[in-house]
């Protein structure tokens, strides 16, 4: 089975430009979490989605949203984008809520 | 808050020895845990996850978990140079939110 897939790899954009992010999970998973990783903070959960609802949300402000399309492939969107939101994001997929969760090779983006 | 704890290291072993890797966690009703790689730059790699109490072996890594005294730690036999990495632990709560709580990861170095 082909692994997780994240679109794009790699992002430079500068302080309120909005960037939105894209996952497509391993077949036949069902759910798809996303979070942030940062040197500082390490890894930090911020949203999951199962059967296109979200069902759990990180501490993190409005700007960051996030969708799931009947194909379970997902995005993820930040709005007004600041400094601090420099970051690996990374897509983990599993077969369902609890399960062990498989990680994509992350976006890296860079906000100048 | 449920918290998962890591040395962060780095530890440093010699090649062939073996590295232990320990994580503490908070929620004493957790049932699931893992143990992720992650090399500079990259995204987390499963290595294995563990559910009962005792010894769980894949190859050269054994994870054991210990669930009275709340740890879980991981075991690297024959360590190689190409072990060095992060190891993040990971373990998902009771409660019902099946979001798995990561540790800030444990930096392990082999040294020829």
């Amino acid at each position: 089975k082909a692994g997780v897939t994240q679109t794009p790899r790699y992002l430079i954009k500068t302080r309120g430009q909005q960037v939105t992010l894209s996952c497509s999970p391993i077949s036949g998973h069902r759910s798809v979490s996303w979070y942030q990783q940062t040197p500082g903070q390490g890894l930090q959960f911020l949203f999951e989605y199962f059967s296109e609802t979200q069902r759990n949300k990180g501490n993190f402000p409005g700007r960051f949203s996030g969708r799931q399309f009947s194909n379970s492939r997902s995005e993820m969107n930040v709005s007004t984008l600041e400094l601090g939101d420099s970051a690996l994001y990374l897509c983990a997929s599993s077969p369902s809520q609890g399960e062990t969760q498989y990680f994509g090779p992350g976006t890296r983006l860079l906000v100048l | 808050q449920k918290e998962v704890e890591q040395n962060s290291g780095p530890l440093s072993v010699p090649e062939g020895a073996i590295a232990s890797l320990n994580c503490t966690y908070s929620d004493r009703g957790s049932q699931s845990f893992f143990w992720y790689r992650q090399y500079s730059g990259k995204s987390p790699e499963l290595i294995m996850s563990i559910y009962s109490n005792g010894d769980k072996e894949d190859g050269r890594f054994t994870a054991q978990l210990n669930k009275a005294s709340q740890y879980v730690s991981l075991l690297i036999r024959d360590s190689q140079p190409s072990d060095s990495a992060t190891y993040l632990c990971a373990v998902i709560p009771a409660g019902g939110s099946y979001i798995p709580t990561f540790g800030r990861g444990t930096s392990l170095i082999v040294h020829p």
